[in-house]
């Protein structure tokens, strides 16, 4: 069974802080997702990585994939109350029909 | 385009009655997965289909919870009798065939079963 470990569970920082959430598995996926949920709403996509060592950025949002594609992590430089959220990884398997394996989530709280 | 559409938002109801949450994938799209979600377990994968197909439906936690996709434009997901322990908020997403297994997210369906 794929796992995807997610750490730290919960973090709270203050405005400006940077911080770094990690996303770790022992299987190798084909792809992997991060997603932003605001409370009240849906998990919302915030990029995509497939290749080993990818590095994505997205405004102070950077994402990196592992080489063995195996892990991620998200990086946020100058964090903002608006980054508040709950974030979650998926990876995802070489045959694109199956479902997405997600991890349990980091709850991030950004105080101003 | 319009997203996933999820009906009802918030679903109050009483132990033992029958509920219907519905949902609309985004156009073109030829997976559908239901969730549940909870603070506890986090986010679960009840079922899901391809081309209108079920595929898997190992998560579906009890026989009192069905799903079914008549057409490639409409889910629903019952569950009956629903119990206090069914509340959640449950998530619809689809997905199309490519390569990169992105899935899109509705806005859930909160539910109370008091």
């Amino acid at each position: 069974t794929q796992l995807l470990e997610q750490s730290p569970q919960f973090l709270s920082i203050q405005e400006g802080e940077n911080l770094t959430v990690y996303c770790n598995s022992s299987s190798v996926f084909s792809s992997l997702q991060w997603y932003r949920q605001e409370p009240g709403e849906g998990p919302v996509l915030l990029v995509t990585v497939v290749t080993g060592g990818e590095v994505k950025k997205l405004k102070r949002l950077t994402f990196q994939f592992g080489d063995a594609r195996k892990d991620s992590s998200l990086h946020i430089t100058a964090a903002q109350p608006g980054d508040t959220g709950l974030y979650l990884c998926a990876g995802g398997a070489n045959s694109g029909n199956t479902p997405l394996v997600f991890g349990k989530g980091t709850r991030l709280s950004v105080i101003a | 385009d319009a997203g996933v559409i999820q009906s009802p938002r918030h679903e109050v109801t009483e132990m033992g009655q029958e509920v219907t949450l519905r949902c609309k994938p985004i156009s073109g799209h030829n997976s559908l997965f239901w969730y549940r979600q909870t603070m506890m377990r986090g986010l679960e994968l009840l079922i899901y289909f391809n081309n209108n197909v079920p595929i898997d439906d190992s998560g579906m936690p009890e026989d009192r919870f069905s799903a079914k996709m008549p057409n490639a434009s409409f889910s629903t997901l019952k569950i009956q009798p629903s119990e206090p322990r069914d509340s959640a908020v449950y998530f619809c997403a689809s997905r199309s065939g490519g390569n990169y297994n992105e899935q899109f997210f509705g806005p859930g369906t909160r539910l109370t079963v008091l």
